[in-house]
């Protein structure tokens, strides 16, 4: 069974722009939750999305959203990049019942703002 | 305010010990709690669980123990292999199915 898939692996952008990631989860895993690691700051929850509403959230401003299509495939999307976004965005599938509640994550997105 | 706190940013222990790593929390609606290992480059992965009505768990050479009078938890290696150097992550899931992640301690195991 194919693992969850994190598109870009690496990117580079600038103050101001805006980037998206792209998550593909385990097949038949209906939640998504992104979460933001940067060094010394542990993983930092986002957001998660359970079939397509999003369910819980986390303490980041509104330049942070993200969404869920019918396939489960989920995207976050940061607007009006600063130089505290460069971090290394995971995400992780499961599969939403009220369980122990085991996440599978990706490799990550890194992404760089210069 | 940290609902889960990994106190000790490192550990490095000699091939064959214990490796001990510990983790407190504040927040008694927590209903499961896990740890989760990772290489660089990697993502997180799962590596055991406890319920909160449980005090040990126990998977091979990894054991979890709960202290919920305390709120802390503490991840058993024994006996540590070099392989088992990676950062370590403890985490705490609510019934609404939000997990909140520690900081994370980097396990070196000496060889």
């Amino acid at each position: 069974k194919a693992g969850v898939t994190q598109t870009p692996r690496y990117l580079i952008k600038t103050r101001g722009q805006q980037v998206t990631l792209s998550c593909s989860p385990i097949s038949g895993h209906r939640s998504v939750s992104w979460y933001q690691q940067t060094p010394g700051q542990g993983l930092q929850f986002l957001f998660e999305y359970f079939s397509e509403t999003q369910r819980n959230k986390g303490n980041f401003p509104g330049r942070f959203s993200g969404r869920q299509f019918s396939n489960s495939r989920s995207e976050m999307n940061v607007s009006t990049l600063e130089l505290g976004d460069s971090a290394l965005y995971l995400c992780a599938s499961s599969a939403g019942h009220l369980n122990t509640g085991e996440l599978f994550f990706g490799e990550g997105s890194r992404l760089t703002v210069l | 305010d940290q609902q889960v706190k990994q106190n000790s940013p490192s550990l490095s222990v000699q091939e064959g010990r214990i490796s001990i790593l510990n983790c407190d929390y504040t927040n008694s609606m927590f209903d499961y709690f896990l740890w989760y290992k990772k290489y660089p480059a990697e993502g997180p992965t799962f590596l055991i669980s406890i319920s909160s009505i449980k005090d040990k768990n126990e998977d091979g050479r990894f054991t979890v123990f709960l202290n919920k009078s305390a709120k802390h938890l503490s991840l058993h290696i024994v006996p540590s292999q070099p392989g088992d150097s990676a950062v370590y992550f403890c985490a705490a899931k609510t019934n609404a199915g939000k997990s909140t992640f520690g900081d994370g301690t980097t396990l070196t195991v000496k060889p």
